[in-house]
């Protein structure tokens, strides 16, 4: 089942701070995040794993929170560098356990444009 | 490391010929993942292989699509009989180990059908 996506799009300035959230009906092993710039290909951020991490590095950090099976990415500060589409793509299984489809859900993405 | 390679960027056939689509994972990745993209739309799971093996291909359909990832060579994604619906951009992931692990993205074909 597809995870949702929200919001659909986003109009920032630079500098500013942006929360993107993803939620999924099913209970998830992981949650993966990438940006993805227009023809271009997606690009790993980061991934969380059920536990309810938070992950981080620079001014992009996310969090997992496993019992709502949903996840947050916050873009802080945000620079002009981090305009294009998010991503979350979820597992409802982890290796070896057997179940559900192995390759990552994707959302429908949120479209992200900071303008000076 | 030059990273996920895929070939052609951009494919143009006619309706009911071939399309082959290849990936070349990154160097030492040995899971290969196939997505296909509609504009507005995400990235939607297809199949996944593993050297000489198809892992989970629920996301293919069941016709005119196949997959292979040969002991040698790149992955190769075929699409016989192709349609104006195949049009999209296929993009192709690779990563190290399944689960724990993000994917490394090529930068995808687009294939147009006319």
């Amino acid at each position: 089942q597809q995870p949702v996506q929200s919001p659909q799009a986003v109009i920032l300035r630079e500098g500013e701070d942006a929360v993107i959230n993803c939620s999924s009906s099913k209970a998830l092993y992981s949650v993966h995040w990438y940006r993805q710039k227009h023809g271009e290909a997606p690009i790993f951020l980061m991934i969380l794993l059920k536990g309810g991490e938070q992950k981080g590095h620079d001014k992009i950090s996310a969090s997992f929170n496993e019992k709502k099976q949903q996840s947050s990415l916050y873009l802080t500060a945000s620079q002009l560098s981090y305009s294009g589409t998010y991503f979350c793509g979820t597992e409802i299984s982890g290796p070896g356990s057997g179940g559900g489809a192995d390759g990552l859900t994707f959302g429908k993405g949120t479209h992200l444009i900071i303008q000076p | 490391n030059a990273g996920v390679m895929q070939n052609p960027r951009h494919l143009v056939r006619r309706r009911g010929q071939e399309a082959r689509l290849r990936c070349s994972p990154m160097k030492g990745h040995s899971h290969v993942y196939w997505y296909r993209q509609l504009p507005e739309e995400g990235l939607k799971f297809m199949v996944y292989l593993q050297k000489e093996n198809i892992i989970d291909e629920s996301g293919m359909p069941k016709e005119r699509f196949s997959a292979e990832f040969p002991k040698e060579g790149p992955s190769i994604l075929r699409i016989q009989q192709v349609v104006r619906g195949d049009s999209a951009a296929y993009f192709c992931a690779s990563s190290p180990f399944r689960g724990w692990y993000g994917y490394t993205f090529g930068s995808g074909t687009r294939l147009t059908v006319v």
